[in-house]
């Protein structure tokens, strides 16, 4: 009965490789986010989705898509990726004032 | 822009010590505070919460009172515990659907 699930928690990869993670909830909350974690654990918001519609979108590089097939899916595809990559992709969804639920993160390395 | 400041970690303590962990904001509006923990090798679960001024979040022995005229929320433990040991967020947003401004973190470490 997670809340919010992300696939996989482990990612190693190639430099100049396309990788995908993905993210579910089962809250029935209509928002949902992702942040990065960089290394100093510093959490910056890269996308957010309400009812599939793209609310926000920090300056991110165009390598980063972020796709929403439903209000409890939000995935997040990355085209050729670099070594600056290498971090920790926090999934979180809302319905309430602020008030975010986290997935389990996924520690993306780049090699 | 807005922004949450956060006092610079580690901080180390012994069982039963009293935990005071500093935060300020600058924002522009009336926003809501939040307090988020992350255990090793997990991810962000809310601690507790403020959405107005003079509010107090509580939970686990933790309290933080949302202090408008000092712009802080500082998180207070009377008597921390090992298991207290995690990085410890203080963040703001404005409503639902806009992003969480997160402080840098602050590590506490409870040794027995």
């Amino acid at each position: 009965d997670t809340a919010v699930s992300q696939t996989p928690k482990y990612l190693v990869t190639q430099m100049g490789n396309d990788k995908s993670i993905k993210c579910e909830q089962n809250l029935g909350h209509d928002t949902m986010y992702w942040y990065k974690q960089d290394s100093k654990k510093f959490l910056k918001i890269m996308f957010s989705y309400n009812n599939k519609e793209l609310i926000i979108n920090e300056t991110v590089p165009n390598r980063f898509s972020p796709k929403s097939p439903d209000k409890a899916h939000l995935n997040l595809h990355i085209n050729s990726l670099e070594l600056g990559d290498s971090a920790v992709y926090f999934c979180a969804s809302s319905l309430q004032r602020g008030e975010q639920f986290f997935g389990p993160g996924t520690r993306l390395t780049v090699l | 822009g807005d922004s949450v400041t956060q006092m610079e970690g580690p901080v180390t303590l012994s069982e039963e010590a009293f935990l005071t962990i500093n935060c300020t904001y600058t924002a522009t509006g009336y926003p809501s505070l939040f307090w988020y923990v992350q255990y090793p090798g997990e991810g962000l679960q809310l601690l507790l919460k403020a959405t107005k001024a003079d509010d107090k979040g509580s939970n686990k022995g933790f309290e933080a009172t949302y202090r408008k005229e000092t712009t802080s929320f500082h998180l207070e433990k009377g008597s921390v515990q090992v298991s207290d040991s995690a990085v410890y967020f203080c963040a703001l947003t404005y409503q639902a659907g806009t992003a969480l401004i997160f402080g840098k973190g602050t590590t506490l470490s409870v040794s027995s």
